[in-house]
């Protein structure tokens, strides 16, 4: 099984500074295979970026997901207030693993 | 718009059943291939199982934790995908979520609002 691990596991940021979260994995994943998630209190996770790089629809553009092999980064350009919450990663080998998440915080 | 509503979490006795329900509309449900997440108070998300459309076979795919105890399963005529949850031991205490996998199979576009399971003596 595939282990991702994310970095760093809490980011004090404040509104419009630029975010960037790492998803480390313990072997070699498709970038195909590469997704990332936004989730607030008490809500269901939100697709953000497939495929490691695609923006899900209705996903702003200050979103953007790059990355391959073991090393993959989502990067929020300026954060809107809307923006903090906990982001997971995710891929999809023999079957599906998830980060264990970064949470943005304000500063 | 796409909707996905689960029902049937509830407190349950460890070895104990539940049978978790997810009625989904705004897409074509009979050609999608459809996943349970499930995620444990205050901690991240875990994949639970997929079930493949029937016209690949309806074929089921679970996690390690839970393979021999829960079985996904589909009723196309009624828009629905169930999660039999047999043998619980507390460690299977979660929100359960129903989504709908995406792009080959990568990932999971859409969730439902969840339904928590609790294990407990």
């Amino acid at each position: 099984e595939i282990v991702l691990t994310q970095s760093p596991g809490t980011l004090s940021l404040s509104p419009g500074e630029r975010a960037t979260l790492s998803c480390r994995a313990s072997q070699s994943v498709s970038s195909s295979y590469l997704a990332w998630y936004q989730q607030k209190p008490g809500q269901a996770p939100r697709l953000l970026i497939y495929g490691a790089s695609r923006r899900a629809t209705g996903i702003p553009d200050r979103f953007s997901g790059s990355g391959s092999g073991t090393d993959f980064t989502l990067t929020i350009s300026r954060l809107e207030p809307e923006d903090f919450a906990v982001y997971y990663c995710q891929q999809k080998g023999s079957s599906w693993t998830f980060g264990q998440g970064t949470k943005v915080e304000i500063k | 718009e796409v909707q996905l509503v689960e029902s049937g979490g509830g407190l349950v006795k460890p070895g104990g059943s539940l049978r978790l329900s997810c009625v989904a509309s705004g897409f074509t449900f009979t050609s999608a291939w459809m996943s349970w997440v499930r995620q444990a108070p205050g901690k991240g998300l875990e994949w639970v199982g997929r079930i493949k459309s029937q016209t690949y076979g309806g074929t089921t795919d679970y996690a390690a934790p839970v393979k021999g105890r829960f079985t996904l399963s589909r009723d196309d005529s009624k828009n629905t995908l169930y999660l039999q949850v047999n043998s619980l031991i507390t460690e299977d205490t979660a929100v359960y979520f129903c989504t709908k996998t995406f792009h080959s199979d990568s990932s999971f576009d859409y969730w439902g609002q969840g339904t928590l399971v609790t294990v407990s003596s």
